[in-house]
């Protein structure tokens, strides 16, 4: 079974610092990965998706992917109060298998 | 690009009624729509995925006959929610992949909180 672990937080920060948030997935052979925000009472919005390792950034967001270790993690850099919200990690198989597997979440709490 | 609009926002229905709710990709093209449903501080649940022009696939403990899908056109999925009940209010939630996407990214719609009363 396909299973996409991320810790539920809630992860509390400072405002200013670098929140790190990280996912664990189970199916080696996953090809795209794939960080939403949701906002609560809100659908998810799609953050950044990485599909190579390494690291791959977008403003304040840097994902980063380790395949051999089967991790992703996402770095937000000087967190604001409006990056509060949960992140959920998303992974799909690759191979014709359109569907993603998401993991639980993460809250971030970014404190003013 | 990649707006997912859903339609109605919020619906509040009597109990035995059905609704219909509409996900519709804005500015491409998706033989493929999800439709997930969360509950309050829950995760969110695949229920169905949706391709067009073929019948839905519909996650285990899902009752098709209970929540209808149609996927019409390569821009229109509809989930109709029948004879609905107070332990259907939820909040729905579609999402859409673009066909000429293979990393097989999803984009969401706004969502449709459903109670039914």
């Amino acid at each position: 079974q396909k299973e996409v672990e991320q810790n539920s937080g809630p992860l509390s920060v400072p405002e200013g610092a670098i929140a790190s948030l990280n996912c664990t997935y189970s199916d080696r052979g996953s090809q795209s990965f794939f960080w939403y925000r949701q906002y609560s009472g809100k659908s998810p919005e799609l953050i950044m998706f990485i599909y190579s390792n390494g690291d791959k950034e977008d403003g304040r967001f840097t994902a980063q992917l380790n395949k051999a270790s089967q991790y992703v993690s996402l770095l937000i850099r000087d967190s604001q109060p409006s990056d509060s919200a949960t992140y959920l990690c998303a992974v799909n198989m690759g191979g014709g298998y359109s569907t993603l597997t998401f993991g639980k979440g993460t809250m971030l709490l970014v404190s003013p | 690009g990649a707006v997912v609009s859903q339609h109605p926002s919020r619906v509040i229905c009597k109990s035995g009624t059905s609704v219909k709710i509409e996900c519709r990709s804005l500015d491409f093209q998706a033989t493929t729509m999800f439709w997930y449903r969360q509950f309050p501080k829950q995760s969110l649940m695949l229920m169905a995925t949706s391709n067009e022009g073929s019948k839905a696939t519909y996650e285990q403990g899902v009752e098709k006959d209970k929540f209808l899908i149609n996927h019409a056109s390569l821009t229109l999925s509809t989930l109709t929610v029948t004879s609905a009940h107070p332990e259907d209010s939820s909040f729905y939630i579609c999402s859409a992949r673009d066909l000429r996407d293979p990393m097989n990214t999803q984009y969401f719609g706004p969502g449709t909180r459903l109670t039914v009363l």
